[in-house]
């Protein structure tokens, strides 16, 4: 199965953006990227998910490279409300396989 | 409102107790999943289904037993467990049956300690 990695923590200031990465060299073809984010107590929720195109929603926007062998997660302005866990993680035909998560820290 | 309940939401059971964690959907979705969640591990799927009757092995299968008999129901069994099943469980679906073009939604997680 392919893995996703992604760096343990990050930290950001309060309204400026954020570029959480997500590497997945082993992708296959026709995995499926996803985006969650969990807050402390919660279970994790959606956020974005994308194959090969640039996706956007009201949430974030998601860049995948080219070979699509990494990805990255944009919030446009990071609030205090963002600071949460964000799993990055690939979906084949009927397995989501997460990352460990990366612990954004937004400071006021 | 559309939500995945999970029960209990604690639980503290001795070693070798047969125990049973529920789950249901209200969301008439297809395909259902449960993970459990370890520092430094992530979530790792357990089972999932499909569709009614119809289920398999996520990663980390050993000491888990799941059914579908309903499409709004998804119960987690743990038919003896030990002290390395004490974890975050989270149950999961999603509207399509293959889910991989479609987000989840997951329950809120049922902390299990095995003394």
């Amino acid at each position: 199965d392919a893995k996703t990695t992604q760096p343990n923590s990050m930290e950001s200031n309060e309204e400026e953006p954020v570029h959480l990465p997500c590497n997945h060299s082993t992708i296959s073809g026709t995995d499926y990227i996803h985006w969650y984010r969990q807050l402390p107590s919660q279970g994790p929720e959606y956020v974005i998910h994308g194959l090969t195109s640039n996706v956007n929603n009201r949430m974030a926007s998601l860049a995948i490279a080219e070979d699509r062998k990494s990805s990255t997660l944009i919030l446009h302005r990071a609030t205090l409300r963002d600071a949460a866990v964000y799993y990055c993680a690939l979906s084949g035909t009927y397995k989501y396989i997460f990352g460990t998560g990366t612990r954004l820290k937004v400071l006021a | 409102e559309a939500q995945v309940t999970q029960n209990p939401r604690y639980l503290i059971t001795v070693t070798g107790k047969k125990l049973t964690v529920t789950c249901s959907q209200n969301m008439n979705h297809e395909y259902m999943s449960w993970y459990r969640q370890d520092p430094g591990l992530g979530l790792r799927q357990i089972y999932y289904s499909m569709n009614v009757e119809v289920t398999d092995k996520g990663d980390v299968p050993e000491g888990y037993k799941v059914s579908r008999k309903e499409k709004r129901n998804f119960p987690l069994i743990l038919e003896s467990p030990s002290p390395n099943q004490t974890s975050l469980y989270f149950c999961a679906s999603s509207s399509n049956r293959v889910p991989a073009n479609y987000g989840y939604t997951f329950g809120s997680g049922t902390r299990l300690t095995v003394v």
